[in-house]
């Protein structure tokens, strides 16, 4: 089946600091999307991207969908303590929702005040 | 909006015995997925509806798993009998689109 390869596992950075993950897949995805997951909650919807090379922001977060369709990325810009939590990203291949995601393993975000 | 309902929380079973989840999806959502989340393979997909219909169970890792949805509001994931391997954390989401929404999940512990 489909994986998509999440890096970096994790990452200990201090408050302040900005913050960059991503997400590589040997197949195209036609929709990207960012979720983060907190103790004891299900993932919750960061950013998603529709468009080959678009790039969205919400709030601190910034996201953008490769132009290859194979990857992306999401920046943090000054974390604060409240961004604490797992990063996924999740791929979608079919032109709606008629498919379910896929997901990476996620990005572990540990910051140090 | 109540979000996607998850039940119960937390269940503690001994093995061999019968499990059943529950989810309520949002109004209006034509789509149903359960996911089940474990450390060594993260979330992986068991199976999903379509206005009710199953429509792709190949995520479903044997015959002792089983999942129903009988109306738009309901859908049950049942593990007969249960065993320690499938200690995880469910989770249901629905969608009538883009944004898939995700319930808080189950944590399920076979001992």
């Amino acid at each position: 089946g489909q994986q998509l390869n999440q890096s970096p596992q994790s990452m200990f950075i201090q408050e302040g600091e900005d913050v960059s993950m991503n997400c590589t897949s040997s197949s195209i995805f036609n929709t990207w999307l960012w979720y983060k997951q907190e103790p004891g909650e299900g993932p919750v919807l960061l950013i998603a991207l529709y468009k080959a090379g678009e790039l969205t922001s919400n709030g601190r977060l910034t996201a953008q969908f490769g132009i290859t369709r194979k990857d992306s990325f999401l920046n943090i810009s000054a974390s604060i303590p409240s961004d604490v939590g797992i990063y996924f990203c999740a791929g979608l291949s079919s032109g709606g929702g008629a498919d379910g995601l896929t997901f990476g393993k996620g990005t572990h975000l540990i910051i140090q005040p | 909006d109540a979000g996607v309902i998850q039940s119960p929380r937390h269940e503690v079973t001994e093995m061999g015995q019968e499990v059943t989840l529950r989810c309520k999806p949002i109004s209006g959502h034509d789509y149903l997925f359960w996911y089940r989340q474990t450390m060594m393979r993260g979330l992986e997909l068991l199976i999903y509806f379509n206005n009710n219909v199953p429509i792709d169970d190949s995520g479903m890792p044997e015959d002792r798993f089983s999942a129903k949805m009988p109306n738009a509001s309901f859908s049950t994931l049942k593990i007969q009998p249960s065993e320690p391997r499938d200690s995880a954390v469910y989770f249901c989401a629905s969608t009538a689109g883009w944004g898939y929404t995700f319930g808080s999940g189950t944590r399920l512990t076979v001992v």
